[in-house]
């Protein structure tokens, strides 16, 4: 079956640190990959996305490439801020199949 | 516009009680969905609507019933829920139900609490 697998939080950065979330995924075909980002209190938003091998994904300093041959779609940041404090969701989604496939989330508490 | 809006913000329900949650989206899109969020837990789906119709159900107790009035309203309608059922749930909206290709734009959320 299709799923998405997260590095386990939490994970603690000070400032201006470079950040890797690692997300690896399992599933038939080519799904299309996306990073979602949960501030506290709050709803998801998309934080970026790739729909096919090679492609990179980017936004606010973010970055992601989908790996087909490690089947990977690490989230990376290359200076975090303590705004970016949140739990980051690694997620598929297959073709005609309506729902995401999310990972666990991965808590980022960013330090002054 | 990539909004998409819930009310209430927050619900707090007694065993007996119906009540309702409201989404909202007027971007045009044919995919609505409801999820339930726990603490700590990443979303689970619970019912898509495509193109008005209800296209999957998670096997979700019947105490919870979605109905799309029309393509830019989800409603989902609570009755007799358990204290097990607090939880955030989530509205979501995406383009194309039949392409996976397209993102799907969150709400902020209901959050539940059943007394």
């Amino acid at each position: 079956g299709n799923s998405v697998t997260q590095m386990e939080g939490p994970v603690t950065l000070s400032e201006e640190a470079f950040l890797t979330i690692n997300c690896t995924y399992t599933a038939t075909g080519y799904p299309s990959l996306f990073w979602y980002v949960q501030y506290p209190g709050e709803g998801l938003q998309l934080l970026l996305k790739a729909t096919k091998a090679d492609d990179k994904g980017s936004n606010k300093g973010f970055e992601a490439t989908y790996r087909k041959e490690t089947t990977s779609f690490h989230l990376e940041k290359g200076s975090v801020q303590v705004s970016d404090s949140a739990v980051y969701f690694c997620a598929l989604r297959r073709g005609s199949q309506g729902n995401l496939i999310f990972g666990k989330g991965t808590k980022l508490s960013v330090k002054p | 516009d990539t909004e998409v809006t819930q009310t209430p913000k927050h619900l707090v329900m007694g065993m007996t009680n119906k009540k309702s949650l409201k989404c909202e989206q007027h971007m045009g899109h044919r995919a609505m969905y409801w999820y339930k969020q726990k603490a700590k837990k990443p979303p689970e789906l619970m019912f898509v609507y495509s193109y008005e119709k209800l296209s999957i159900n998670e096997s979700v107790p019947s105490r919870f019933s979605p109905e799309c009035p029309n393509s830019s309203l989800l409603n989902l309608h609570l009755h007799a829920l358990q204290p097990e059922d607090s939880a955030l749930y989530l509205c979501a909206s995406s383009q194309d139900p039949q392409q996976g290709s397209y993102e799907q734009y969150f709400g902020p959320g209901t959050r539940l609490t059943v007394t």
